[in-house]
């Protein structure tokens, strides 16, 4: 298994884009073994998928999101990123990056996550 | 797309066997052998319990189990512990190459 770990500020103001990205140890994010996600989860409440990216098949956002969210891959550090802009309050959420082995649809692998509290 | 439908809470006591269960639709749970199960401790991200409807990793205890019949997939837990006190969380492939979470079940060892 791989060993994931989320960076990035723990406050943007609203309107702003929020900017996440995830260091891949153990393991390497251009194998195609894997697909790298972001999950979050809003305080008290479940969970909540953004979507993946994968080295060769490209990226799959989830159908709400998918007008404010992008993700990326940084093969050089081996790193995954988020971004989501226009954010509100309403983006106040754990966030989690997290790996999927191909052809599982399983959640393997998850970083800590990291606390985004939206606020000016 | 909605998030599958989970109870919000369930409870036994050391010893019982529970089960969660998780509904989806015919476009998602009912569609493919894509269910997962989570576990999730206050604090901590969560961990795999089950995939592919009623596999295990390694690692995780035998008291855990997974089924599915038609847009309904459950999550057994026997013998229940008091490390079993957690939110459990389901999550099923919803086509077009997306994915979609249960609200969570809290689960309460008496």
């Amino acid at each position: 298994q791989v060993q994931l770990q989320e960076s990035g500020p723990g406050l943007v103001k609203p309107s702003q884009t929020l900017s996440l990205t995830c260091t891949v140890s153990g393991g390497s994010i251009n194998s195609g073994t894997y697909y790298w996600s972001w999950i979050r989860q809003h305080p008290g409440k479940g969970l909540e998928w953004i979507g993946y990216i994968h080295y060769t098949r490209g990226t799959f956002y989830s159908p709400s999101l998918k007008s404010r969210i992008a993700i990326s891959l940084d093969t050089s550090k081996n790193q995954f990123s988020l971004d989501v802009n226009s954010v509100t309050a309403a983006d106040t959420a754990v966030y989690y990056c997290a790996s999927l082995p191909d052809g599982t649809v399983m959640v393997d692998s998850w970083g800590q996550g990291i606390l985004v509290t939206v606020s000016s | 797309q909605s998030a599958l439908t989970q109870p919000p809470s369930a409870s036994g006591s050391p010893g019982q066997s529970v089960t969660i269960s998780c509904t989806g639709t015919s476009s998602d749970v009912g569609a493919y052998d894509y269910v997962s199960w989570y576990q999730q401790h206050p604090g901590k991200a969560p961990k795999i319990l089950i995939y592919g409807v009623s596999k295990r990793p390694s690692g995780v205890p035998g008291r855990f189990s997974g089924s599915k019949s038609g847009n309904t997939a459950s999550l057994a837990v026997s013998g229940l512990q008091a490390e079993d006190d957690a939110d459990y969380y389901c999550s099923s492939y919803a086509g077009g190459n997306t994915m979609i979470f249960g609200g969570g079940t809290k689960l309460t060892v008496l």
